[in-house]
């Protein structure tokens, strides 16, 4: 079965900073995607971002971007220039093609962004 | 175009009961997925619907139903409701299912008691 594994229960980055929140995953597939997820108080998640396995070149997306380690299993979400409105929770998530409807997600990293 | 809406956003119920929630899709996706978020399980796959057929299912028992309609609008439904199924229920929908992106709802809050 698939898994996802965020590490860091809570994080937190100071105004302008960058911070990385990491994720691993577990699985015997070879076509899938990944995601990052955010939800803020309002509880709609929101894709940051996503990856496709068989791309080898990490996805970027403005002040998000991810370091993707196939082999390794890991998939890491770097932000810079940390906003106020970056503060929310974040979710990695995987998904193989051949089980296309079903996320598996992680448990959520929660990110504190100070002034 | 508008979003993925879930209706109704809050619902309290009491235990024994039944509870019906529904998810429109946003215009013109015809994939419709289901999950549960609760603090001590997380985001579970509930199932996931496609031109009115169920293509997937997670491991929920039998009280959890749903059913997905022509106009691709979905509805799930929890019968005989325990304290547990206190939860926040998303949908999420995508063109089709496989490489799209998927968009969630706001969620609905259904609380037990």
């Amino acid at each position: 079965a698939q898994t996802v594994t965020q590490s860091q229960p809570e994080m937190s980055v100071q105004e302008a900073e960058t911070v990385t929140l990491s994720c691993t995953y577990d699985t015997s597939e070879s076509d899938y995607y990944l995601f990052w997820y955010k939800q803020p108080p309002s509880r709609q998640m929101i894709l940051v971002i996503r990856q496709e396995a068989y791309k080898q070149q990490n996805a970027t997306e403005n002040r998000f971007s991810v370091n993707f380690q196939k082999a390794a299993k890991s998939f890491s979400l770097k932000i810079s220039d940390s906003q106020l409105g970056d503060a929310a929770m974040y979710f990695c998530a995987y998904r193989a093609n051949t089980n296309a409807g079903k996320s598996t997600f992680g448990d959520g990293t929660t990110l504190t962004v100070k002034p | 175009k508008a979003g993925v809406t879930q209706t109704p956003r809050y619902l309290i119920k009491t235990r024994g009961q039944q509870v019906t929630l529904s998810c429109s899709p946003i215009s013109g996706h015809r994939s419709v997925s289901w999950y549960q978020q609760t603090p001590g399980q997380g985001l579970q796959f509930l199932f996931e619907y496609f031109s009115e057929t169920q293509r997937n299912k997670g491991n929920f028992p039998g009280r959890f139903s749903g059913r997905q309609f022509s106009n691709s609008r979905s509805e799930m439904n929890v019968s005989t409701l325990e304290l547990g199924d206190s939860a926040l229920y998303l949908c999420a929908s995508s063109l089709i299912p496989g490489k799209d992106r998927y968009t969630f709802g706001s969620g609905t809050r259904l609380t037990v008691v």
